[in-house]
């Protein structure tokens, strides 16, 4: 089955920019989306078809995606971006759809 | 507002079966899969299935098939998502999400607030 890999934290100091990645063979072919969870709370999608926000997320938020790599990209990065971050992908060799394993981002 | 409202927090013992609804308000329920996702204490994203309301077929991950089944009513907008033969690994957060039919828009874009299911002797 289809594997995506993200590295477990990244830490940033408020005001600069988090990248987190996420692994796949030729993921660019694959559409990636990504979602916020914060504690105690239900997944929130926040880049959906690789780049696009949904309504009422900041521009902050940006996504990019190529070769075996997609990245989400937060800018000026504050207190309340601290949260655990999501890819997912829908297979089509399986028809299944995959998460990432997460990574959590602590802003220092 | 579209909204997908689950059932309570389930405590169960190992080998007996768990059903979580989930039901949908605020938009057209037969035009959209349902997905079960769960979460195990601190762990990630695991998608367990989805279920197509508008003629009811349903399909698990591979890892589930045979212990998973997804059913619907739509005279109510309700989603039922059956696990059987619980253990202690079962214990999690389970989730129902919302995607549209398009693969091209494979997206959750809609989740519900997830039931606690827990499994103990």
């Amino acid at each position: 089955s289809y594997v995506l890999t993200q590295p477990p934290s990244v830490s940033v100091a408020p005001g600069k920019t988090a990248k987190i990645t996420c692994g796949g063979s030729d993921i660019g072919t694959k559409s990636v989306h990504w979602y916020q969870q914060k504690a105690g709370q239900a997944p929130l999608l926040v880049i959906y078809y690789n780049n696009d926000r949904p309504s009422g997320i900041p521009e902050r938020f940006s996504g990019s995606n190529s070769g075996n790599t997609a990245t989400l990209t937060i800018s000026r990065v504050e207190a309340g971006d601290e949260a655990d971050f999501y890819c997912q992908v829908w297979d089509n060799r399986s028809d299944h759809w995959v998460f990432g394993g997460g990574t959590k981002l602590t802003v220092l | 507002q579209a909204h997908l409202e689950q059932s309570e927090a389930e405590v169960k013992n190992p080998g007996a079966s768990v059903t979580v609804s989930c039901k949908a308000s605020g938009y057209t329920f037969t035009d959209y899969y349902i997905h079960w996702v769960r979460q195990a204490p601190g762990q990630g994203l695991e998608w367990m299935g989805r279920i197509k309301p508008n003629i009811g077929g349903s399909q698990s991950a591979q890892k589930f098939q045979g212990r998973v089944t997804m059913t619907r009513d739509t005279s109510v907008n309700t989603v039922y998502f059956g696990l059987h033969g619980v253990t202690s690994d079962d214990t999690a957060v389970y989730y129902c999400a919302r995607s549209d039919y398009s693969v091209v828009k494979s997206w959750f874009d809609l989740w519900g607030q997830g039931t606690l299911v827990v499994v103990s002797s």
